[in-house]
Order: C-alpha cells, then sequence, then structure tokens
C-alpha cells in the first residue's frame, strides 16, 4: 500500500458526461501528479500540483481540468467524454516539487465510456 | 523532443534465472534522471530504480540493477534471481530537469515461468 487513496475504484460512464476523480496524497507530501494509461497512448503524464499551485504540464487535452485544494487532495474533471478517454488515471504524490522524485503512486481508476 | 524506446514487447525467464531488459532513450538535455517502473496485474504502479544521469554509477536495488550507458543512451534493468513475483509490465521512464514532463516507453511484459 503506497498511501495514496483514489476514489472511485471504477467508473461507467457515455459519451458527452463529465466525470470528476479523486485522489487523497500520502500524509505530509505536497505533490501530486495525474497519470493517463491507455492502450493507444500508454502512459502519459498530464499535469502536477505542488501546495495548491499548478506546476507542470503535460500532455492534457482542454476538456480536462485538475486542481488541488488546501487540504492537498486533488480532482481530475473530465468533461464532452469521448469514447477514446476510456482509460485507467493513476494519481502519484511526492514530498518534492521536481517531478524527477520519487513518485508513490495510487491504485488508479478505470474511467469506461461507453 | 524526448523519446523512450523498448525494443523487447515480451519476454520470459525460468525461475531463479538473470534476464536483461533493453530500455534506449534519447534527450538533448545534459542531465536527467532514468526510471524503471514495474506494474503487476494488480496495476499498482511501483519504482524498481532510479538513475541520475550524472552519476557514473550503476543504480542497485536488491536483486535489480541497472547498466547505464550514458554515451549510448541505454538504460537497461537486470533482475537476478527472478521469482514468480516479478511477472509484471516493466515501463522506463525519463524525465529531464528543465523539462518538467515524465516520458514513459511502451513497457515490455515480462513473465517468470516456473
Amino acid at each position: 500500500d503506497s498511501g495514496v487513496t483514489q476514489t472511485p475504484k471504477h467508473l461507467i460512464t457515455a459519451t458527452g458526461q463529465r466525470v470528476t476523480l479523486r485522489c487523497s496524497p500520502r500524509s505530509g507530501d505536497l505533490s501530486v501528479y495525474w497519470y493517463q494509461q491507455s492502450l493507444d497512448q500508454g502512459l502519459q503524464f498530464l499535469i502536477q500540483y505542488y501546495n495548491g499551485e499548478e506546476r507542470a504540464k503535460g500532455n492534457i487535452l482542454e476538456r480536462f481540468s485538475a486542481q488541488q485544494f488546501p487540504d492537498l487532495h486533488s480532482e481530475l474533471n473530465l468533461s464532452s467524454l469521448e469514447l477514446g478517454d476510456s482509460a485507467l488515471y493513476f494519481c502519484a504524490s511526492s514530498d518534492q516539487t521536481g517531478i524527477y522524485n520519487e513518485q508513490f503512486f495510487g491504485p488508479g481508476t478505470r474511467l469506461t465510456v461507453l | 523532443a524526448q523519446t523512450v524506446t523498448q525494443s523487447q514487447p515480451e519476454m520470459s525467464v525460468q525461475e531463479a534465472e538473470t534476464v536483461t531488459l533493453s530500455c534506449t532513450y534519447d534527450t538533448s538535455e545534459n542531465n536527467y534522471y532514468l526510471f524503471w517502473y514495474k506494474q503487476p496485474p494488480s496495476r499498482q504502479m511501483i519504482l524498481v530504480i532510479r538513475q541520475e544521469a550524472y552519476k557514473q554509477q550503476n543504480a542497485t536495488e536488491n536483486r535489480f540493477s541497472v547498466n547505464f550507458q550514458k554515451a549510448a543512451k541505454s538504460f537497461s534493468l537486470k533482475i537476478s534471481d527472478s521469482q514468480l513475483g516479478d511477472t509484471a509490465m516493466y515501463f522506463c521512464a525519463l524525465v529531464g530537469t528543465s523539462y518538467d514532463k515524465v516520458i514513459f516507453g511502451p513497457g515490455t511484459s515480462l513473465s517468470v515461468i516456473p
């Protein structure tokens, strides 16, 4: 157990809908990272937040957004969902700002768009 | 642009034997970090080993070691005394210190055969 929690574990929704994925980092970790793992695109870095501020941006679509709250949990919002958004979404956390530091991954949220 | 290539989509090894997974990369950065991640059937992403490019000494973690050839841009993972629990997808990843993104390779599926 990495100490990072993600909810829900599974999510099934329809095209055009909007969903919110939640992540709670390890106790004391200020950085939260979001990743997408799909059959087509493989593993992709989406975005990083550090202590409430956006720190680094990867291949995140404009339909997607994220935020980190004062209690350090983070949410990833996916809107206007398409079939291709079906993927496993990981959250990771670390106690450092640099993305090159060791990260601890949550168990992931499996999103299925029908 | 930064790229990571894993040329072996699938590999297998007998229990207790040694196996080497290949990874090559390309980056224009002078300083960067390389990672090997393990993803077992549970889908949990686990950091196996991390190497800083400016360190000449190859990183080791118990049965896992790397052969880092900076000039050749090669970063292979050696697993000694393979165990059934090593069965997993293995991802090589690259992070440049001035390029705040993680680039993952496509992965190698390793099966340890009893």
